[in-house]
């Protein structure tokens, strides 16, 4: 079982729409959880994090985390092009100990918006 | 504020060959992690400095290293090159405080062919 799991996609939305992006970890104990954004021939950047179970809202972006089920989800509300990349989940803390914690990435999703 | 610098941004190697890879984290950052990116595997965690330690390491044959100079600018090497280690070569800084957030800076990477 890998440790941070992704549907690679592509994932299809039309323009307005709702993206919905799942993530699933292996590590009961991991502590915190990130996605990132990537462009084609870009670098990742940060969108959203998430600590504690529920929800966390950010402009269009809605994090989601479901500790008991090992679950973190993205939503991207009101869809536009330019939302079109990879989106990576992380999780912090994956298989560490206590003070040699890492960063562990999915593969990442693609989502490609359909003007 | 200048972001994450990477040199050289383009490199083809031939196998058994080696080669050196550098990093100039965000000026203030005090952690620089490194990663693999490739198709098939993602990004990948190779190691993480901090203060000029290795933090972390992860599950990469010992022809990976790396180090950090007083300056929190950080290199890595690969030597004997395989035409396996053809991928992406992200490096990535945080400052002290948010080290334990996840949030990362990636720079640009290193693309790397072997031949």
């Amino acid at each position: 079982q890998k440790e941070v799991e992704q549907n690679s996609g592509p994932l299809s939305v039309p323009e307005g729409a709702i993206a919905s992006l799942n993530c699933t970890y292996s590590d009961r104990g991991s502590q915190s959880f990130f996605w990132y954004r990537q462009y084609s021939g870009k670098s990742p950047e940060l969108i959203m994090f998430i600590y504690s179970n529920g929800d966390k809202e950010d402009g269009r972006f809605t994090a989601q985390l479901n500790k008991a089920s090992q679950y973190v989800s993205l939503l991207i509300r009101d869809s536009q092009p330019s939302d079109s990349a990879t989106y990576l989940c992380a999780v912090w803390g994956i298989g560490s100990n206590f003070g040699n914690e890492k960063l562990t990435f999915g593969t990442g999703t693609r989502l490609t918006i359909i003007p | 504020k200048a972001g994450v610098t990477q040199t050289p941004r383009y490199l083809i190697k031939t196998r058994g060959q080696q080669v050196t890879l550098s990093c100039s984290p965000i000026s203030g950052h005090r952690s620089v992690s490194w990663y693999q990116q490739t198709p098939g595997q993602g990004l990948q965690f190779l190691f993480e400095y901090f203060s000029e330690t290795q933090r972390n390491k992860g599950n990469f044959p010992g022809r990976f290293s790396g180090r950090q100079f007083s300056n929190s600018r950080s290199e890595m090497n690969v030597s004997t090159l395989e035409l396996g280690d053809s991928a992406l070569y992200l490096c990535a800084s945080s400052p002290l405080a948010a080290r334990n957030t996840g949030e990362l800076f990636f720079g640009e990477g290193s693309r790397l062919t072997v031949l």
